[in-house]
């Protein structure tokens, strides 16, 4: 299955408080797990990703949590920011004939509020 | 550096209108991809190329045409413009050896009456 299940739709969170997002896939085949952000009218830009091997990853305040087992992985934001709003897309990268493209989820959007 | 550069910004076509968006990176990336973005749908892949003079379908590729003729452009055609491809179209590159990063542009939004 060629899907990432993405939730929640949308989220709002107050100013220091932890948000997380989270998302679901079934294609045992799929090798990295991307997280990207997104500004309004902006394009995506990478903010923290992880292989399947590793069980959670750290950069900052964002952390990746990841379930081989459960074939789930997850966003954590400590200390959410105002300026942490924007939407979030979870990916996973599949090989389709000779390289490697990335299904994206339904995207979260984040309002922190101060 | 510039990045991955999108023209035009905004665009609204007639029904039937055909038009060429332009993508355009600076980084020597083989890999190039577009996507479109709906409104809670995330982003679908439209086509993909690893290389100049070779591109492949992506998972929505119905309606549109692509060419790689160098390393640097990969132009999106679009012929005979529908509603249904109101959109933000999204190009992005990616590095070879082993880099799974996509760079994207700042998006080009499309709207078809």
């Amino acid at each position: 299955q060629q899907q990432v299940k993405q939730s929640p739709q949308s989220l709002i969170v107050q100013k220091g408080g932890i948000s997380i997002i989270n998302c679901a896939y079934e294609n045992t085949a799929f090798d990295y797990f991307p997280w990207y952000q997104q500004f309004p009218g902006k394009g995506p830009a990478l903010l923290i990703a992880i292989r399947p091997d590793v069980s959670e990853k750290k950069e900052g305040r964002f952390t990746i949590s990841f379930n081989k087992s459960a074939k789930q992985f997850s966003l954590h934001i400590m200390d959410s920011q105002p300026g942490d709003s924007a939407t979030y897309f979870c990916a996973a990268n599949y090989y389709g004939g000779s390289q490697g493209n990335l299904i994206f989820g339904k995207g979260t959007k984040l309002s922190v509020k101060p | 550096n510039a990045g991955v550069t999108q023209t035009p910004k905004f665009r609204i076509l007639k029904i039937g209108q055909s038009m060429t968006l332009q993508c355009a990176q600076d980084m020597n990336h083989n890999y190039m991809y577009w996507y479109r973005q709906d409104p809670g749908m995330g982003l679908k892949l439209i086509y993909y190329s690893v290389g100049a003079g070779i591109t492949d379908k992506g998972e929505v590729p119905n309606g549109y045409n692509v060419s790689r003729s160098t390393t640097e452009d990969f132009p999106l055609r679009l012929e005979l413009a529908a509603p249904s491809q109101t959109s933000v179209y999204f190009c992005a590159s990616k590095g070879q050896g082993g880099s799974y990063e996509q760079y994207f542009g700042p998006g080009t939004r499309l709207t078809v009456t």
